[in-house]
C-alpha cells in the first residue's frame, strides 16, 4: 500500500524564522511528488517535483526531491503570519492518476 | 471559470437522507477527481473521471457512494442513506490531463446528524 509520512505534524515558529517541512514516501512506481498549502478551504498548489536534486523555488518557498532516499523537503524562509496553514505532501504513481496524501504539517507563525 | 467551484459549501443532513454534491471544474480540464478529507487528516481519493468516463472508483467506501460526470464537465457525487461516518469535507479537483497538477475546489463540508 502506498504511504506518505509528513513530519513534524505541527510546528510553531516566530515571524522571520526559517522552517523545513519533511515528507517521506513508500510507493510503487513513483511518478511525482506535489506540495499543497491548505488554509481554511481549497488546497492550493505549490510545487510538483519529478526529478531528484532539482530545486523548485517560488519566492520564499523552495522544495527539493531525493528519489534515492524517498523524501522531499519544503523550505520557507523569513516566515510571515500569512504562511500559517496546513502543508500537504502528495505522491502520484505511474499506474494511476490518484494522489496519495500525507497527514499534513500544521504550521503556525506567530507575530 | 477562474477555478474549481463546489456547491453547496456546507450541508447538514439527517442520518438516512440522500445528498448530492456538485463540482464545476476549470474549463477545459479533462480530468476530475473526488477526495474525502476527515478532520485532521489528508485528503483520501474517492474516484476519477477522464471526460465522462469514470476510470477509477476504487476509493468509494461503499455502494452508497455514486459519482457521475455525464457531459464531461460538471460532476455530482451522491451519497445515499447518509451515516455519521460520512461526515467530512468532500474535495473536488481537476487537471488538464491525468498526470498534470491537480487544482482543488473549496470543498463541501458535510455533517450528518
Amino acid at each position: 500500500e502506498d504511504k506518505v509520512v509528513q513530519s513534524p505534524l505541527s510546528l510553531v515558529v516566530h515571524e522571520g524564522d526559517t522552517v523545513t517541512l519533511n515528507c517521506s514516501y513508500e510507493v510503487t512506481n513513483f511518478r511525482s511528488l506535489l506540495w499543497y498549502k491548505q488554509e481554511k478551504k481549497a488546497p492550493t498548489f505549490l510545487f510538483m517535483l519529478t526529478s531528484s536534486g532539482i530545486e523548485k523555488k517560488s519566492g520564499r518557498l523552495s522544495s527539493i526531491l531525493d528519489k534515492k532516499e524517498l523524501f522531499s523537503i519544503l523550505n520557507i524562509t523569513a516566515t510571515q503570519t500569512g504562511d500559517s496553514a496546513i502543508y500537504l505532501c502528495a505522491v502520484a504513481v505511474t499506474s494511476g492518476s490518484r494522489l496519495t496524501f500525507g497527514e499534513g504539517t500544521q504550521l503556525t507563525v506567530n507575530p | 471559470g477562474a477555478g474549481v467551484s463546489q456547491s453547496p459549501r456546507y450541508k447538514v443532513a439527517k442520518r438516512g437522507q440522500d445528498v448530492a454534491l456538485r463540482c464545476d471544474p476549470i474549463s477545459g480540464h479533462v480530468s476530475l477527481f473526488w477526495y474525502q478529507q476527515a478532520l485532521g487528516q489528508g485528503p483520501e481519493f474517492l474516484t476519477y473521471f477522464q471526460n465522462e468516463a469514470q476510470l477509477d472508483k476504487s476509493g468509494l467506501p461503499s455502494d452508497r457512494f455514486f459519482a457521475e460526470r455525464p457531459e464531461g464537465s460538471v460532476s455530482t457525487l451522491k451519497i445515499q442513506r447518509t451515516q455519521q461516518e460520512d461526515s467530512a469535507v468532500y474535495l473536488c479537483a481537476s487537471s488538464v490531463q491525468a498526470y498534470n497538477e491537480q487544482f482543488f475546489g473549496p470543498g463541501t463540508r458535510l455533517t450528518v446528524l
